[in-house]
């Protein structure tokens, strides 16, 4: 079945520093929508991209679709204490299944 | 408000008993969701349904049922429970046919099972 790949597994970054997280797909996604879930919390939609290269911005959030619908990244610019979380990739194949990628866990240093 | 309500939010079991963790949605709804989430392994889908006495089978449906008699709840069965199905459990809904931007996922809160 479809499978997304999401890298890396964790991102260690210094306060201020920016932050990518990666999703790929060896099939044409039709969609791919992107989660946060805080410490303890629950996954929070965060934004959805529907047309091939499409790049959505979010304050210091940039989000981009490639062109062949097979990529997404998030990149967060200047992180901060409030961006740290796990964020997820998620996208649905074509029997209505929603499929994610296994998350990029972002911790600043001290 | 408009939310997805899970209950219980914690619960210490023990093999084999039979157990239900319901989810409820108020914001009419039709795509509904169960998933586990495990440390390293990401959300992964248990059932889904998309609406009303129609429910599939996500990723990891061994050891599951579910139901989806009516249009808000859809509770998730732990028949016989073992203690590799301790995890935690997210329930989720969304609103369906999905248009080719797709739907936002709404969240509950999480249950936590612990199978002794």
């Amino acid at each position: 079945g479809q499978q997304v790949m999401q890298i890396p597994q964790y991102q260690h970054v210094q306060e201020g520093e920016d932050f990518t997280t990666y999703c790929n797909s060896s099939t044409t996604l039709s969609n791919i929508q992107w989660y946060k879930q805080r410490p303890g919390g629950h996954p929070v939609f965060l934004i959805q991209l529907v047309k091939s290269g499409e790049v959505k911005k979010q304050k210091r959030l940039t989000f981009q679709f490639g062109e062949a619908k097979k990529n997404s990244s998030l990149h967060i610019t200047a992180t901060q204490t409030t961006d740290v979380g796990t964020y997820f990739c998620a996208a649905m194949d074509s029997n209505y299944q929603l499929i994610w990628g296994a998350g990029t866990k972002l911790i600043i240093k001290p | 408000e408009a939310q997805v309500t899970q209950n219980p939010r914690y619960l210490i079991t023990v093999t084999g008993k039979k157990l239900t963790v319901t989810c409820s949605q108020n914001m009419n709804h039709e795509y509904m969701s169960w998933y586990r989430q495990d440390p390293g392994l990401g959300l992964r889908q248990i059932y889904y349904s998309m609406n009303v006495e129609v429910t599939d089978k996500g990723d990891v449906p061994e050891g599951y049922k579910v139901s989806r008699k009516e249009k808000r709840n859809f509770p998730l069965i732990l028949e016989s429970p073992s203690p590799n199905q301790t995890s935690l459990y997210f329930c989720a809904s969304s609103s369906f046919p999905p248009s080719p931007g797709g739907q936002p996922q709404h969240f509950g809160d999480g249950t936590r099972l612990s199978i002794l």
